[in-house]
């Protein structure tokens, strides 16, 4: 089993839709949750952290922390076609922030 | 301007030598982070360090070699030991509030 998993995609909403984006993880241990977002050919940028259960709102995103059932999702509402890009779930170990663990990504595609 | 500085963006290798890519932060982070990633897929951790003179091996060290001298630098050498070094490098210092990452070194062997 992968440490971090997602599904790989694309994802393929319309624009002005809720696009949700799922992230699960297997060290039940795990205190700190990154989303990062990732244009072609471009460097991760990070766009919202998460390290209590519910949810964090900023702006447009909203990450959601699920502790007991080990996943964590980012939900993109209002999506625009400047959103597409590849998402990135990073995961801290328990010990601390100091060896982030990331999944694959998945692919996010808002069509016109 | 605080951030993470890569250099060079671009690098071409020739089979058998050493490279070396750079990487400076100013953002006065103690732990920095390299990392590969291929085509189509996530990053793979080659090395961490947390303080100065310290280091650890991440997921795929064979072939490469670090140095944390400074606070502010963390360079990785590509050596001839890895076979498949064309990739995206990247390079990122992080507090406990997420990592940020240079603009990445694009590697390619000739």
């Amino acid at each position: 089993q992968k440490e971090v998993e997602q599904n790989s995609g694309p994802l393929s909403v319309p624009e002005g839709a809720i696009a949700s984006l799922n992230c699960t993880y297997s060290d039940r241990g795990s205190q700190s949750f990154f989303w990062y977002r990732q244009y072609s050919g471009k460097s991760p940028e990070l766009i919202m952290f998460i390290y209590s259960n519910g949810d964090k709102e900023d702006g447009r995103f909203t990450a959601q922390l699920n502790k007991a059932s080990q996943y964590v999702s980012l939900l993109i509402r209002d999506s625009q076609p400047s959103d597409s890009a590849t998402y990135l779930c990073a995961v801290a170990p328990p010990g601390g922030y100091n060896k982030l663990i990331f999944g694959a990504g998945t692919r996010l595609a808002v069509h016109p | 301007d605080g951030g993470i500085t890569q250099s060079p963006k671009y690098l071409f290798r020739k089979e058998g030598q050493n490279v070396t890519l750079s990487c400076e932060q100013n953002l006065n982070h103690d732990a920095m982070y390299w990392y590969r990633q291929d085509p189509g897929q996530g990053l793979r951790l080659i090395y961490y360090s947390q303080i100065v003179n310290d280091f650890q091996k991440g997921d795929i060290a064979e072939g490469y070699s670090v140095s944390r001298e400074k606070k502010e630098s963390f360079p990785l050498t590509v050596t001839s030991a890895q076979k498949n070094p064309t990739a995206f490098y990247l390079c990122a210092s992080s507090t406990g509030q997420g990592a940020f990452f240079g603009q990445g070194t694009r590697l390619t062997v000739v």
